[in-house]
C-alpha cells in the first residue's frame, strides 16, 4: 500500500532556530500533500495544502513566513518552522493522497509525524 | 460553517462492543473516514464510506447516513490495544477533509 515517510521523527531546537521536516511519498506521487499540526489531546488542525510546482495554501490564522512550505517534486514536501519559539512545539504531521485514478478513493496517507520541542 | 462532532471520551469494557457516533454538517459531501490514533502516533486509516449503510471490515465496522448527516463506528470484541483516539473526517465539495476533535476510547480489563 502507499507509503509517506516524514523525518525527523523527533527534534529538539533552541529558540530562534529553524527546523526542517521533509515528507516523502515512497511508492507513489503526490501532486498534494497537507501538513497538520497537533496539540496534546487535541484533533489535528490543517495548516496548510503544499501543491506540486506551485505556492502553498495557508489556512486562516497559520502564518505564511513562519511556516515555509516547499513542494518541489511529485514525491517531496518539506515544511520549515523558521525562527522557532517554544510555542512552536507540537507534533507536525503530513499526509499525502495519492492521486493515480487506480487508487482506492480512500487514498490519505499519513507520515508518521515529527514531534518538535523547542528549547 | 463546518462542524464535526464526536463525543470526547468513552470507556468500554474489553470484550464487549462499543459504538462512537459522528454528527457532521458540512459544505458538501464527498466521504466520511475514520482514523485511529494511538497516542504520539500518526493516524492510520480504518474505514471510508460514502453511501449509506454499513460497511464491515473485520472487528470494526462504519455506518452512515448522509440524510442525517451521521455516521457510526462500531468496534467488536473489544481488545485492550483498541484503547486510542478515533477521529472522524468529511472530506467536502472542495475534497478538503474536516477533522472532529476526536474521542478517546479507554478499554477497561
Amino acid at each position: 500500500g502507499a507509503v509517506v515517510s516524514q523525518h525527523p521523527s523527533r527534534v529538539i531546537c533552541k529558540s530562534g532556530t529553524s527546523v526542517k521536516i521533509e515528507c516523502r511519498s515512497l511508492d507513489f506521487q503526490a501532486t498534494t500533500m497537507f501538513w497538520y499540526r497537533q496539540f496534546p489531546k487535541k484533533s489535528l488542525m490543517l495548516m496548510a495544502t503544499s501543491n506540486e510546482g506551485s505556492k502553498a495554501t495557508y489556512e486562516q490564522g497559520v502564518e505564511k513566513d513562519k511556516f515555509l512550505i516547499n513542494h518541489a517534486s511529485l514525491t517531496l514536501s518539506t515544511l520549515t518552522v523558521t525562527s522557532a519559539h517554544p510555542e512552536d512545539s507540537s507534533f507536525y504531521i503530513c499526509s499525502a493522497r495519492d492521486e493515480d485514478l487506480s487508487a482506492p478513493l480512500y487514498g490519505y496517507t499519513f507520515g508518521s509525524g515529527t514531534r518538535l520541542t523547542v528549547v | 460553517g463546518q462542524n464535526i462532532d464526536q463525543p470526547t471520551e468513552m470507556t468500554a469494557t474489553e470484550g464487549a462492543i462499543v459504538q462512537i457516533n459522528c454528527t457532521y454538517q458540512t459544505s458538501g459531501f464527498n466521504g466520511l473516514f475514520w482514523y485511529q490514533q494511538h497516542a504520539g502516533e500518526a493516524p492510520t486509516f480504518l474505514s471510508y464510506n460514502v453511501l449509506d449503510g454499513l460497511e464491515e471490515k473485520g472487528r470494526f465496522s462504519s455506518f452512515l447516513s448522509r440524510s442525517k448527516g451521521y455516521s457510526y463506528l462500531l468496534l467488536k470484541e473489544l481488545q485492550m490495544k483498541d484503547s486510542a483516539s478515533y477521529l472522524c473526517a468529511v472530506r467536502d465539495s472542495n475534497y478538503q477533509l474536516i477533522w472532529g476533535a476526536g474521542t478517546k476510547l479507554i478499554i477497561k480489563p
